[in-house]
Formats: C-alpha cells, structure tokens, sequence
C-alpha cells in the first residue's frame, strides 16, 4: 500500500547534538516532498520541501533534507539541535504532480536534553 | 489575510450536539484541505476543495461528518450528533494550486467532546 513512514516514534537527543528523522515513502513516481514541525499547542509549519533538482535541500530553522530516490528516502538533519526544537516532526508526501491532498507520516516527537 | 484563520481556536460541546468549525483561507488560494490531528496522533486526512470543483470527500469518516466552501472563500466543516472520538484537532490549509505549492496550515480549532 502506498504510504509514508517515519520509523522513530520518539527521539531524544542533548542540545548541541546532530539529529537525523528518517521518513520513507511508497509510491511509484518522485513525489513532492515536505517536512513539517508542529510546537505544542501550535499549528504545522512548514521547514522545507521538495520538487525537483538539488536532491539536498535547505530550510528554515537551520534544517536541512536529503532526497534520496533508491532509498525512497527523505530525512530530515540539523547538525546542532537546540533546546526549542523540541515539537512533533512530520514528513508529508504530495504523491504525484497532480496530487490533490498531503499523505502525512506519523510524526517524530523530538525531545531535547538541556 | 496574512494567513489561514480557523474559528473557533477551542470548542467544547456535549456529545450529540452539532458543531461548525470556521476556516477562512489565505485569499487568492484556490485549495483548501481539512485534516484531524486526534491527540498523539499524526494528520487524517478529511476533504479537499479545488475551486469550484466537487470537492474530494473520500477521507470523511462518517455521513455526520460534511463540509461546504463556496468558491474559493471561507469553507465550514460541520459535525453533526457529536461523539466523543470526534476530540481533536481539525486543521485547515489552503495552497494556491495543487502539488503542494504554497501549502499552508492553520491553527487549528481544538474539539472536545464530553
């Protein structure tokens, strides 16, 4: 079944350390591609995404995603996490390039050790 | 306005009681999607609007579960004979075209059943 995974329910990692969120799909084609962070009691806000050429792509936050197509892989990487990362992480898939709605994954929730 | 605007932020209601959740999109967005985010739990998603095409209803969980948008303004999703796994957040989002271009979430209107 076409799908979005993300394997990690629940990562903790300390302040100042790297952190890497793995999020797989299934679908056929190379989607569109996003990554999302909801705060606690806050909506989604998008970080970044991606469409097409430079497979590693840049967002806000100091984040970053590599787009790896034989691996049907999206992660999400920050080199240094700070304590105000904390907050659910979702990795979203637009399925085609005539998709009509978002497939969610089922979130990483981030903690951070001070 | 500046972003989409979802009324009210929190409702409380008895079980069998209806309720209308207010999504005012980003003005210009021909999109508009609706999500249910049930507390620890990842994006469900409800029904997407394409301008002034049928809308996609394929995620709406029951017949007491419908949602209306005229054109490309304000959409009302409404919840009729409340129960109380119909707690949680419903998210609106709306994007200027389909693909995930310009996609942008709310802050969702928060449900409780009780």
């Amino acid at each position: 079944a076409q799908s979005v995974t993300q394997p990690d329910i629940h990562i903790t990692v300390s302040e100042g350390a790297s952190l890497e969120l793995r999020c797989n799909y299934s679908y056929g084609a190379t989607p569109y591609l996003f990554w999302y962070v909801q705060s606690p009691g806050q909506g989604l806000q998008l970080l970044l995404k991606y469409f097409s050429g430079d497979t590693l792509v840049q967002g806000i936050k100091g984040f970053e995603a590599e787009f790896k197509r034989s691996q049907s892989s999206f992660n999400l990487r920050k080199p240094s996490v700070h304590w105000s990362d904390a907050a659910e992480y979702f990795c979203a898939v637009v399925p085609d390039n005539y998709g009509q709605n978002f497939v969610f994954g089922p979130g990483t929730r981030l903690s951070v050790l001070p | 306005g500046a972003g989409v605007s979802q009324s009210p932020s929190n409702k409380v209601t008895e079980k069998g009681k209806d309720v209308e959740l207010r999504c005012d999109p980003i003005s210009g967005h021909t999109a508009l999607y609706w999500y249910r985010q049930r507390l620890g739990q990842g994006l469900e998603f409800l029904i997407y609007f394409q301008g002034n095409s049928a809308p996609d209803k394929s995620g709406l969980p029951s017949d007491r579960f419908s949602a209306e948008r005229t054109g490309e303004s304000v959409s009302t999703l409404t919840i009729q004979r409340t129960q109380q796994e119909d707690s949680a957040v419903y998210l609106c989002a709306s994007s200027s075209s389909t693909g995930g271009y310009g996609y942008t979430f709310g802050s969702g209107t928060r449900l409780t059943v009780v």
